[in-house]
């Protein structure tokens, strides 16, 4: 079964240029999130999709971050214009449909963004 | 608010030197404690889910225990290829995402 794909694995900006992330999720998983992950520190959920609708993005710094998932299967996230701040790991995940009962995650290798 | 904390932040054993990660969490009722392992370089894997105090799970030298402040990792007779770091993630009744704590990062020495 082939796993959680990203691209590309690593990107290095200046401040104030746009940067495109994208993430293809296991076949046949109908949610996927992406999150972020700070040197040091655990991910943070950025935003969550099921199919192609938005369950939680109330992390998401929606004047610089936007995120979209088109016919419920690859996903794109995007920030313009970035920061230093936004000098992180993406990592995107999906699991089979989350319900009532919880799915495990399962994670792609991750973006790593440096903004200079 | 949901909270987890990962301790120690980094850990130094010998090969066959048993210890113990912990993680406590505060959560508006559990719904599940996840603990993931993730090498540099990768995204996470996942472990193991523990859903009640009192629960135990086991994957070769790993063993995660829950109570109802904390849960441990611990690793019997490590060897060098268990050395990533060790997340772990609660998930609460109230909200449907995964809170992560810090990590612990784990070095195991031949």
């Amino acid at each position: 079964e082939a796993g959680v794909a990203q691209s590309p694995r690593y990107k290095i900006i200046e401040k104030r240029q746009s940067v495109a992330f994208w993430c293809n999720p296991i076949s046949g998983h109908a949610t996927l999130y992406w999150y972020q992950q700070i040197l040091g520190q655990g991910p943070k959920l950025l935003i969550q999709f099921q199919n192609n609708g938005v369950v939680d993005d109330s992390q998401l710094p929606k004047d610089r971050f936007s995120a979209e998932r088109l016919k419920g299967v690859d996903s794109t996230l995007k920030i313009q214009p970035a920061k230093l701040e936004d000098s992180a790991v993406y990592l995107c995940a999906s699991s089979l449909t989350q319900g009532r009962f919880y799915n495990e995650q399962f994670f792609g290798p991750g973006t790593r963004l440096t903004v200079l | 608010e949901d909270q987890v904390t990962q301790s120690p932040e980094a850990l130094r054993l010998q090969e066959g030197e048993s210890s113990s990660l912990n993680c406590s969490y505060t959560v508006s009722g559990l719904r599940g404690l996840f603990w993931y392992r993730q090498d540099p370089g990768k995204g996470p894997e996942f472990l193991f889910t523990l859903y009640s105090a009192g629960e135990e799970k086991e994957k070769e030298r790993l063993k995660a225990t829950l109570t109802k402040k904390e849960s441990f990792l611990h690793i019997t007779a490590p060897k060098p290829e268990d050395s990533a770091t060790y997340l772990c993630a609660v998930l609460s009744n109230q909200g449907g995402k995964l809170i992560f704590g810090q990590g612990t990062e784990l070095s195991v020495k031949p």
